[in-house]
């Protein structure tokens, strides 16, 4: 059962253009969200995160925005690096337990 | 700044053979978890660990799964009896403690190959 989905698999971005990562959930009792970034070889990296309290978290370049009515998250990334070319994982987590859900991630290719 | 390592970063094992993957948690964390994640497929929650006991674990953790925190730093996965299907990057992850803004620091994995 599939409570957090990322239905792009990869995503390719212009150097300098915004890139938008996508999560969609169904769970909703999740109340703490969270992207993570993933380079070959490493474990997941916490990113940035935003409580069901609130519609949006701002980190640098990095915002993440959630959408409670569509169950939907995004994050975007402005403006896009090469060096942000890595796997990013949405995350969610619901307050009856410890259990941390992640989506499929989606692969992201800067281009320089 | 503190990290969560994990040794070793690859084990190969024959199949039916006993495994112990290894980590040691940041050291003021409380929380404990195994994920792992399987050759393109999603990471997926395997356990998590509290004051010395399971707080929550998934269908994957059957019997052939145990968890242990031997003294104060390692927290360690054994799975007894390998099978073919346990090949996956096996991440170890902790939490400083309960409540919403905490999120989970990751090692960088162990990979698992089961011949």
């Amino acid at each position: 059962d599939q409570q957090v989905k990322q239905n792009s698999p990869s995503l390719s971005v212009q150097e300098g253009r915004i890139s938008i990562l996508n999560c969609d959930y169904t769970n909703s009792m999740f109340d703490y969200f969270l992207w993570y970034k993933k380079y070959p070889a490493e474990g997941p990296t916490f990113l940035i995160s935003i409580s069901s309290i609130k519609d949006k978290n701002e980190d640098g370049r990095f915002t993440v925005f959630l959408n409670k009515s569509a169950k939907h998250l995004s994050l975007h990334i402005v403006p896009s690096q090469p060096g942000d070319s890595a796997v990013y994982f949405c995350a969610a987590r619901d307050d009856t337990g410890n259990q941390f859900y992640f989506g499929t991630g989606t692969s992201l290719t800067v281009i320089p | 700044e503190p990290e969560v390592t994990q040794t070793p970063s690859h084990q190969v094992t024959q199949m039916g053979q006993e495994v112990i993957l290894r980590c040691v948690p940041i050291s003021n964390h409380l929380y404990f978890y195994w994920y792992r994640q399987i050759l393109g497929q999603k990471v997926e929650f395997l356990v998590s660990f509290y004051n010395n006991e399971i707080s929550e674990k998934s269908e994957i953790f059957d019997d052939q799964f145990s968890v242990e925190r031997p003294d104060g730093s390692n927290f360690t996965l054994k799975i007894r009896s390998t099978k073919l299907e346990d090949s996956a990057m096996y991440f170890c992850a902790s939490r400083r403690e309960t409540g919403r803004g905490t999120p989970l620091h990751f090692g960088n994995g162990t990979r698992l190959t089961v011949t």
